[in-house]
Order: structure tokens, then C-alpha cells, then sequence
């Protein structure tokens, strides 16, 4: 275990479905993201939260809404999803989202998410 | 803007033989340069990186990387290649901020 945990691994859902992702760390990190990860794709970053502040929403659509309550826990709320949405979402922490440069991230497993 | 290639899709190697996983960057500024290994049904595990100094980095279970500015590279290497070592690897890049721009991946094959 990563001290990331990702629930739940895989979700299959419709495209009028609501449901959300849960990811919780226990390293007592302050940042935690949200990366997508699409088949030889490169990863692409979606939101950062740095201390419980968003400070990076990276033209995301807003069929998808992070929530951050607190600094080990992180929320991607899914609403509407298109089938091209279907990806593995993967979150990360570190100990910071500064501008410290040697930010290791570490990550939870995924979420395998299908959308029909 | 910055970003990451990594030229091939796919590493196949025998057990035992040098392993290479090549990559390279733009960024404006100096880079900080990162490796990831994914194994399936896992999240992304962090390497190694390059920050500064020496150009050779040394990282887990035996990996090194090589930082070449004027190529603008950060391979990744092993010097004897284990079964085990099968997994995605991804290169990133950053300027020194939170944002971590990845590669596409490379899938690495190890045969016995």
C-alpha cells in the first residue's frame, strides 16, 4: 500500500448517473490531485488542491467537481459523463503544491471508470 | 508550455541485457526531471529525479538516469534487466512548480 487509498477501484456507470470518487491519504501530505490516464496518452493533470484551496483546474469540463474537505480527503463528483470520459482516474498527494520543484508525488491505484 | 516524449511504445529485452527507456523534454527554465513506474493494476511509483548537480542520478532497485542538457534527454537505464521489471514507465517534467507534465508511457517487456 502507497499510504493512497482510491474506493471504488472500478465504477461502470450511464451517461445520466451520478457518482463520485474517493480517494483518502494517510502520509499527512497538503496537496492532493487528480490525473487522468487514457491509453497511450500522456497523463493529464485535472485539478490540484494545495492546503484544501483549488489551484489548478485544468480546463476540465464541469460534468467533473472535485471536492477537497480536508487535506486527506479528495472527491471527483461525476455528472453526465461522456463515453469518451471512460479512463483510469488516478490520485496523488505530496507534501506540498508549491513551488518547491522536488515534489514526489504519490499515488493511489485508480479508479477504473466505464462509461456506457 | 512544457512536455515530455518518449519515442517508443514499447521496450522488449532479454533478462540480463541493458535495459534503455529513452526520453526527452522541453521546458523553458531548468527542468526537474522525474521517472514513474507503473506495474498492472497499480498507481504510478515514483524512481527517481533530477533536480541539480551530477548529471547521473541512481534511483530504485538498480535504475540510473542520465541528464543531457544539450540533448535535452533523461533516459532511463539498468544495467542487467530483471523479469520483474516489466512495467509502464513514464518520464515527466517540471519547472520547479507543482505541475508535472508526463509522458505518454513506455511499456517495457522483460523475456526469460
Amino acid at each position: 500500500e502507497t499510504g493512497v487509498t482510491q474506493t471504488p477501484r472500478h465504477l461502470v456507470m450511464g451517461m445520466t448517473n451520478k457518482k463520485s470518487l474517493k480517494c483518502e491519504q494517510h502520509l499527512g501530505h497538503n496537496a492532493m490531485y487528480w490525473y487522468k490516464q487514457s491509453a497511450k496518452k500522456p497523463l493529464e493533470l485535472m485539478f490540484v488542491y494545495n492546503f484544501k484551496e483549488q489551484t489548478e483546474n485544468n480546463s476540465v469540463p464541469s460534468r467533473f467537481s472535485p471536492e477537497c474537505p480536508n487535506s486527506s480527503h479528495l472527491f471527483l463528483h461525476l455528472h453526465t459523463l461522456q463515453p469518451e470520459d471512460s479512463a483510469l482516474y488516478l490520485c496523488a498527494s505530496s507534501q506540498e503544491g508549491g513551488a518547491t520543484g522536488a515534489n514526489v508525488l504519490t499515488f493511489g491505484a485508480g479508479s477504473r471508470l466505464t462509461v456506457l | 508550455a512544457q512536455s515530455v516524449a518518449q519515442p517508443e511504445d514499447q521496450v522488449n529485452v532479454a533478462e540480463g541485457n541493458p535495459l534503455t527507456v529513452k526520453c526527452t523534454y522541453s521546458v523553458s527554465g531548468n527542468p526537474y526531471l522525474f521517472w514513474y513506474v507503473q506495474y498492472p493494476n497499480r498507481g504510478l511509483q515514483f524512481l527517481l529525479k533530477y533536480i541539480t548537480g551530477d548529471n547521473l542520478v541512481k534511483g530504485s532497485y538498480g535504475f540510473e538516469a542520465e541528464f543531457n542538457k544539450s540533448q535535452t534527454s533523461f533516459h532511463l537505464k539498468k544495467p542487467s534487466a530483471l523479469v520483474s521489471d516489466s512495467a509502464l514507465y513514464f518520464c515527466a517534467v517540471s519547472r520547479g512548480d507543482y505541475k508535472l507534465s508526463f509522458g505518454a508511457g513506455t511499456t517495457v517487456t522483460v523475456r526469460a
